[in-house]
């Protein structure tokens, strides 16, 4: 069954930089684009990035353009989100998620980011 | 571009069925026949309920149905029952970019 697990989430001083991972299980995963999505604490959904099956193009919303950066390794079937110059309102918890049918077919269990001094 | 529109709260009884809307553009929704709707549990992830407006993933119950007309689509959930209670939330493909855009989510309480 596909299973998506994140992990590197923690807590970061505004200004600061976390890189995200997310290993990917049962399913092609060179087959199909891969999604940040982020929950900030009580609010909705936001999407943040987005990457090609093959890594060759990358989408960003315009809240992290330019500080986020997606990536792929898919030899290790992972998929990453470097964050850099980090500021409160990024707090949320992120998820990654399976591109499929034009959704989000399945998602990962999250992992919560604080940027905090 | 604009978060799609929501109401932030719906109700029902066990039995009945309830409708929550999802409105947005001639960008997005009116454009694309990309929407799909999300169940939340709290502290949980998100669970696919309908993709590309209408379809049901395999394991989702045929009580959950997705439409759209216009600028506006919308979840019906038939039969509610007590573990229907959550949050949902509607999404659209919005074009360029492989934008995708949520909206706010509607907390749905069964009474």
């Amino acid at each position: 069954q596909v299973q998506l697990v994140e992990s590197g989430g923690g807590v970061v001083q505004p200004g600061g930089s976390l890189r995200l991972s997310c290993a990917a299980s049962g399913f092609t995963f060179s087959s199909y684009g891969m999604h940040w999505v982020r929950q900030a604490p009580g609010k909705g959904l936001e999407w943040a990035a987005f990457i090609w099956f093959d890594g060759s193009k990358t989408y960003y919303a315009d809240s992290v353009k330019g500080r986020f950066t997606i990536s792929r390794d898919n030899s290790k079937n992972t998929v990453h989100l470097q964050m850099n110059s980090l500021r409160a309102e990024d707090t949320a918890v992120y998820y990654c998620g399976k591109d499929g049918s034009w959704a989000f077919d399945y998602w990962g269990q999250g992992t919560l980011v604080t940027v905090s001094s | 571009q604009s978060a799609l529109t929501q109401p932030p709260s719906a109700s029902g009884s066990p039995g009945q069925s309830v409708t929550i809307s999802c409105t947005g553009t001639s960008s997005d929704v009116g454009r694309y026949n990309y929407v799909s709707w999300y169940q939340q549990h709290p502290g949980k992830a998100p669970k696919l309920m309908i993709y590309e407006v209408t379809k049901r993933p395999s394991g989702v119950p045929d009580r959950f149905s997705g439409s759209k007309s216009g600028n506006t689509a919308s979840l019906t959930v038939s039969g509610l029952q007590a573990e229907d209670e959550a949050d949902y939330f509607c999404s659209s493909y919005a074009g360029s970019n492989y934008l995708r855009i949520f909206g706010g989510g509607t907390k749905l309480t069964v009474l």
